[in-house]
């Protein structure tokens, strides 16, 4: 099946830090990738939707100039938190549907558990 | 845009005994409704989906029916195991907006 890869890990940083998050789908092209957050114990969120070769659309309450996202190729998204501040600590996890043809299925990369000191 | 509710947030049962999940959409557009299964710290797993032209869906001890109608869909499990002790998200969509998640569900298997 369509594998989604997410570096790193786990990442802690300073507040007042940048973070990049890396999402790769490994063996299909993504033309498409939305990026989620997770605070513990809720639900998934949506904060942006990845669209290869153009902007990213977010969702409300997202901050775009916080938020940087990237989808230079049609294997790779980043999301760069920038300025981090403690609130932003959370689990990002990436998704990508498996390819053309596929209607609504989504495959998730690993997680990304963001703390901020 | 779509939204999706979830009950309940708390589900404790007996070991052996069923389980059951139900969720709710408001987006009629919606066609694609997936249950994952999350475990601490780790991505969701899927488990189970079923797509608008379906009604019901089995996969050994677990089971997913879609209410288009009233907009609801739900998620069985028979027979539980410790394992099956989790978080269970429900979501809807299947368009080009992505999936709409629930607020989940923390299952507790009771040995």
């Amino acid at each position: 099946g369509a594998v989604v890869s997410q570096h790193p890990s786990w990442v802690i940083c300073k507040s007042g830090t940048s973070v990049k998050i890396e999402c790769r789908s490994l063996d299909f092209q993504a033309t498409t990738m939305f990026w989620y957050r997770q605070f513990p114990k809720q639900s998934l969120m949506l904060m942006a939707t990845s669209n290869e070769g153009s902007k990213a659309t977010y969702e409300q309450g997202v901050e775009k100039d916080k938020f940087l996202i990237n989808h230079a190729s049609l294997t790779l998204s980043t999301l760069t938190v920038t300025s981090a501040h403690p609130e932003d600590s959370s689990f990002y996890i990436c998704s990508a549907p498996p390819g053309a043809g596929a209607t609504g299925e989504l495959f998730f990369g690993e997680g990304s558990r963001l703390t901020v000191l | 845009g779509e939204n999706v509710e979830q009950h309940p947030s708390t589900l404790s049962v007996q070991e052996g005994d069923s389980a059951v999940i139900k969720c709710t959409y408001s987006d009629s557009a919606s066609n694609y409704f997936p249950w994952y299964k999350q475990e601490l710290g780790k991505r969701p797993q899927l488990i189970i989906d079923i797509r608008s032209n379906v009604g019901e869906k089995k996969d050994q001890r677990i089971a997913v029916t879609l209410n288009k109608t009233a907009k609801h869909f739900s998620l069985h499990i028979t027979e539980t195991q410790p394992e099956d002790s989790a978080v269970y998200f429900c979501a809807a969509g299947g368009g080009a907006d992505g999936l709409t998640f629930g607020k989940g569900t923390h299952l507790i298997i009771q040995p």
